[in-house]
């Protein structure tokens, strides 16, 4: 069974400064994707960003990158220049390219932005 | 930009009631999910919908718990008789396609005395 683990319960930052928050996951399976969510406080989930596992590129987003490291099943979302709206609970999720189309959620990690 | 409504956006109600939880997918979507998340956890699948028919549920989605699109906009979950651990907020999903991105509604946040 897959399974995404996020270590980080909580995360702070200073505002306008670069933060990590960490993402890891198992599986059998060579093709698959992964997604950031962000949750903020009205509770909606929001896309972040997406990455396909078969790119080796990793998927960029204005403020918001990832290091996708397939080998190492670890899946990083770097967030620059912090702004207070990114205050939010960050979701990591995995889903299969095929057949099976649930995605698979980690517990995510609470960010703060410190103003 | 399209997004996913659903409604209401809180609902209190008795255990052993029954509720149906609404949700409008975006228009060109074909692939319709409901999520749950319960205070504090993670985010769970319960099930997906496609061509009219349940494609994939998980264990949660047991006979207590139902989906119907009954017309060409609404998509719905039904919970038959409601229990104390059914609380939680239910997501709704939409997406183009099976490979497609995911995308969420804002949730009902379901309360359950």
């Amino acid at each position: 069974a897959q399974t995404v683990t996020q270590s980080q319960p909580e995360m702070s930052v200073q505002e306008a400064e670069t933060v990590t928050l960490s993402c890891t996951y198992d599986t059998s399976e060579s093709d698959y994707y992964l997604f950031w969510y962000k949750q903020p406080p009205s509770r909606q989930m929001i896309l972040v960003i997406r990455q396909e596992a078969y790119k080796q590129q990793n998927a960029t987003e204005n403020r918001f990158s990832v290091n996708f490291q397939k080998a190492a099943k670890s899946f990083s979302l770097k967030i620059s220049d912090s702004q207070l709206g990114d205050a939010a609970m960050y979701f990591c999720a995995y889903r299969v390219n095929f057949g099976n189309e649930k995605l698979t959620f980690g517990t995510g990690t609470r960010l703060t932005i410190i103003p | 930009e399209p997004e996913v409504t659903q409604t209401p956006s809180h609902q209190v109600t008795q255990m052993g009631q029954e509720v149906i939880l609404r949700c409008v997918p975006i228009s060109n979507h074909l692939y319709f999910y409901w999520y749950r998340q319960i205070l504090g956890q993670k985010v769970e699948f319960l099930v997906s919908f496609y061509n009219n028919e349940i494609s994939e549920k998980s264990e949660i989605f047991d006979d207590q718990f139902s989906v119907e699109r009954p017309d060409g906009s609404n998509f719905t979950l039904k919970i038959r008789s409601t229990k104390l651990e059914d609380s939680a907020m239910y997501f709704c999903a939409s997406s183009t396609g099976t490979q497609e991105t995911q995308y969420f509604g804002p949730g009902t946040r379901l309360l359950v005395l």
